[in-house]
């Protein structure tokens, strides 16, 4: 398994400014992944974070809105840029641990409002 | 392109009732499924996965079981507690490191 922590554990922020979550892992992973969860709705997975290289983003999400870095096996950072309360929801990040079972395990998320 | 669907979308059940939440998927060519507890507000928590020559996996009171071929999964829920009212989620996995499609949940609440 795996234990995942983030920070902040929620914010309220101002319309055109920029947060930055990060990630954080009890161990080394294969894969980690940023969501969102917009308030009512399933989850929509945002990107890949690619240990020391470019993120690998979904449909309808880009680098500059959401910049991701991940210097390492254990870490990773979410940028949300330029909000606006469009962007209000919950963002979480995961990990596969890989090996056959491929279970993915989430943290605990972060609760984004956008005034 | 795979959807996923879970009925119902809500459900209130009074304690120590056996309930079954339902799950499926329009794709049978997935590695495997995985369902998920989210308590309001928060992450979510693993509960049982699925591999896909399986057909059943259980821990504790819950039972999760698999018929892939008619793309469906259920979630029994054995002797229902108010500590399990939340959103139950179902997510299937395409292939082996690939990224997981997420049902629309079902959100429990068990009464005293």
């Amino acid at each position: 398994s795996a234990v995942i922590s983030q920070k902040p554990s929620r914010d309220i922020c101002q319309r055109g400014t920029s947060l930055t979550i990060q990630c954080q892992v009890d161990s080394q992973v294969t894969m980690m992944f940023w969501y969102r969860q917009q308030p009512g709705q399933s989850l929509t997975l945002i990107a890949t974070a690619n240990q020391g290289s470019e993120a690998t983003y979904e449909s309808g999400f880009v680098i500059d809105k959401f910049p991701i870095s991940r210097p390492n096996l254990t870490f990773s950072t979410l940028t949300v840029s330029n909000m606006s309360p469009e962007d209000s929801s919950i963002y979480l990040c995961s990990v596969m641990t890989g090996g056959a079972l491929d279970t993915q395990y989430f943290g605990p998320g972060t609760r984004l409002t956008v005034l | 392109k795979q959807e996923v669907t879970q009925i119902p979308a809500a459900l209130s059940v009074p304690e120590g009732e056996n309930l079954v939440l339902n799950c499926s998927f329009t794709d049978s060519a997935i590695y495997n499924l995985q369902w998920f507890r989210q308590d309001p507000g928060k992450g979510l928590t693993s509960l049982l996965l699925i591999q896909s020559s399986q057909r059943e996996q259980t821990s504790g009171r819950l039972n999760a079981s698999l018929d892939k071929s008619s793309g469906r999964s259920t979630l029994y829920i054995a002797a229902s507690q108010p500590g399990d009212s939340a959103t139950y989620l179902c997510a299937v996995r395409p292939g082996t490191a690939s990224k997981l499609t997420f049902g629309t949940g079902t959100r429990l609440q068990v009464t005293l």
